[in-house]
Formats: structure tokens, C-alpha cells, sequence
């Protein structure tokens, strides 16, 4: 079984478009993030959830929307889609807030916006 | 602002030739300081976690230490199963934020 499984994998699409990446752990962790990596390769987190609750919110443009639905599942909503939108995102997951040592992370959606 | 600065940003090493890597940073009061590993079209698997200057932790090949400034993770007669880009990561302590801020990476490739 995948621990942290998003989806989808790849995802292309057109400026001004809104999509949006799933994201599920079966790991029983409490805290969730997701990560953007961009073409320079740096790993930057953008949010993070704790049982639902948002704990963390980076300078992020509002068009993204994270939504935890529970503390297994943390989903990225993206309005109005931007090339500078494209990048590799990442979610993660570990057992409590602050741990920051063994996060699990997803596999990756690689995001183009042409 | 937390920095983390990896050198070199590309290494290539012949199968059983030892090096390191070094992952240098500035941090207000270090929670921990993190390896991970990305394989290609993969999320990063982590490694070692370091909380103090001086400790050590091992793992195989590798081996991760720390000083008030900087991390090595030296790789001790590499295989070609060992290229991947290796991640450092530091943790603030203090306050509420805990997030971790990660370097560029060091992508090593090990020849046969």
C-alpha cells in the first residue's frame, strides 16, 4: 500500500484554468503539507494542516486553497491557473506537528500551465 | 531568514570511491537538522535527523554529522543504487512555526 499517494501524477492545462490535486495518507499521521518544487529544485512548503486545522500558510497567492476534509486526506485547490503555477508539488505527512523528522512524501504532481 | 546552502550541486563519483557532501546553514536556534534522498519523479525519503552539534547517525553507505555550522553526509564506497539528489533540510526551534527549509540538493551519480 502507498503511504501518501496523490493524484493525479501529471497534470497540463491552460492559463486561467482552476484545477485541483488530491491527496491521501493511510499512515494515521495528524499533520499534512503540502510542498511546491520548482524548476530551480527548491523544496518550499506552502501549507500545513494539523487534525484539519491549517498551522501554516507561507506567503502563498490566494488562488491556492488547501481543504482537509479530514486528517487523512489534504487536497490543493488552484484558481486561475499562472505559468509561474508550474512545478513539481509534493504532499507530506507526519505523526505530529513539529516533528519535522520523517515526513512521507507523495510521489509528486508535475503541474504545467501553458 | 533560515539559509541552507548544499555544495557541490552535482557530483560524480566512480563506484567505490568515497566523498561528502556538505550542507552548510544559519538558522535562529536549530530544531534538528534533516537528510533526505530524491530518487528522479519521486518525494524525497528521509535519511537521518541530527539535533546537536557533534552527534552522528549511520545508515549503510551513509553516514551524517554535525557542527554548529554545517552537516556532512559522507558516502563511504558508493554504489550506482546511491545516485539520487540528496536534500538537507533545517528545523527553527522555537515559536509555532515548524517548518523545515530545505536546500537546493546535491545530485550524485555514481558510475559503475
Amino acid at each position: 500500500d502507498t503511504a501518501v499517494s496523490q493524484t493525479p501524477k501529471y497534470l497540463v492545462t491552460q492559463m486561467g484554468n482552476d484545477k485541483s490535486i488530491k491527496c491521501e495518507q493511510n499512515l494515521g499521521h495528524d499533520t499534512m503539507y503540502w510542498y511546491k518544487q520548482d524548476s530551480k529544485k527548491f523544496l518550499k512548503i506552502m501549507f500545513s494542516y494539523n487534525n484539519k486545522e491549517l498551522i501554516i500558510n507561507e506567503t502563498v497567492p490566494n488562488r491556492f486553497s488547501p481543504k482537509s476534509p479530514d486528517k487523512a486526506h489534504l487536497n490543493l485547490h488552484i484558481n486561475s491557473l499562472e505559468l509561474g503555477d508550474s512545478a513539481v508539488y509534493f504532499c507530506a505527512s507526519s505523526p505530529w506537528t513539529g516533528s519535522g523528522e520523517k515526513l512521507f512524501f507523495g510521489s509528486g504532481t508535475q503541474l504545467s500551465v501553458l | 531568514e533560515d539559509q541552507v546552502t548544499q555544495s557541490p550541486e552535482a557530483l560524480r563519483l566512480q563506484e567505490g570511491e568515497s566523498s561528502s557532501l556538505n550542507c552548510s546553514y544559519t538558522v535562529s536556534g536549530l530544531r534538528g537538522l534533516f537528510w533526505y534522498r530524491q530518487d528522479p519523479g519521486k518525494g524525497p525519503e528521509f535519511l537521518f535527523t541530527l539535533y546537536s552539534a557533534g552527534e552522528e547517525k549511520e545508515k549503510e553507505r551513509l553516514k551524517a554529522t554535525l557542527t554548529k555550522k554545517e552537516s556532512f553526509l559522507h558516502i563511504t564506497a558508493p554504489k550506482p543504487e546511491d545516485s539520487a539528489t540528496y536534500l538537507c533540510a533545517v528545523q527553527a526551534g522555537g515559536g509555532s512555526n515548524y517548518k523545515l527549509t530545505f536546500g537546493k540538493g546535491t545530485l550524485l551519480t555514481v558510475n559503475p
